[in-house]
């Protein structure tokens, strides 16, 4: 059974830090890896999306890698606003069952 | 946006009464989702479609049933709601291979 963690839980930083979120995956039988963001009593928002061939995303300030054989991916936030402040989620896309199964999430905090 | 509205938005109930949720997507994409998402658990898929009348089970499927008659909307209905299916309750569509969510439904159990 796939089992997806994510490290930290929570984290604090000093706005214009650079910080990566970690994300990591017990089986690499992947389809794809994708990023969310979810704002208190809201849905999830689409970041990222890695598909196993690749190696790595970039969005804006948003950049996300994926090393399938050592089953873990990192979403790396650059000069971080406190605009950034949300959980963040990692989900991977299954081979089989067409499903996703997600990460506990990371509640990042980015204080001015 | 993915063109996804769910319905409603809140609603509280009495345990033992019968719910249903609507999950309405604009774009006729064949994968549709229903996940639970509680402190500590996270998200958790309870039942998926694949077309219309296709449906399959979850990891958290017991105590719910889910029909889809036309492609555009994926119902979920709790047959004797319970408290313990107090949550906030989202629908997912695979646009391609990738996952967008709609807003959510909170719904409370008293």
């Amino acid at each position: 059974k796939q089992e997806v963690t994510q490290i930290p839980a929570a984290l604090s930083v000093p706005e214009g830090e650079n910080l990566v979120l970690n994300c990591s995956f017990t089986d690499s039988a992947i389809y794809n890896l994708q990023w969310f963001r979810q704002d208190p009593g809201k849905g999830l928002t689409s970041l990222l999306l890695i598909q196993s061939s690749q190696r790595e995303q970039t969005s804006g300030r948003l950049n996300a890698s994926l090393d399938k054989s050592s089953g873990r991916s990192t979403l790396y936030i650059a000069a971080s606003q406190p605009g950034d402040s949300a959980t963040y989620l990692c989900a991977v896309g299954l081979n089989y069952g067409q499903n996703f199964v997600f990460g506990p999430g990371t509640r990042l905090s980015v204080l001015p | 946006d993915a063109g996804i509205t769910q319905s409603p938005r809140h609603k509280v109930t009495e345990t033992g009464t019968p719910v249903t949720l609507r999950c309405h997507q604009t774009e006729n994409h064949r994968y549709m989702y229903w996940y639970r998402q509680d402190p500590g658990h996270g998200l958790r898929l309870i039942h998926y479609s694949y077309g219309v009348k296709d449906t399959d089970k979850g990891e958290v499927s017991d105590g719910y049933s889910v029909s889809r008659s036309k492609t555009e909307d994926f119902l979920l209905t709790l047959e004797s709601a319970t408290s313990s299916q107090t949550s906030v309750y989202f629908c997912a569509i695979k646009a391609n291979t990738e996952a967008f969510f709609g807003q959510g439904t909170r719904l409370t159990v008293v």
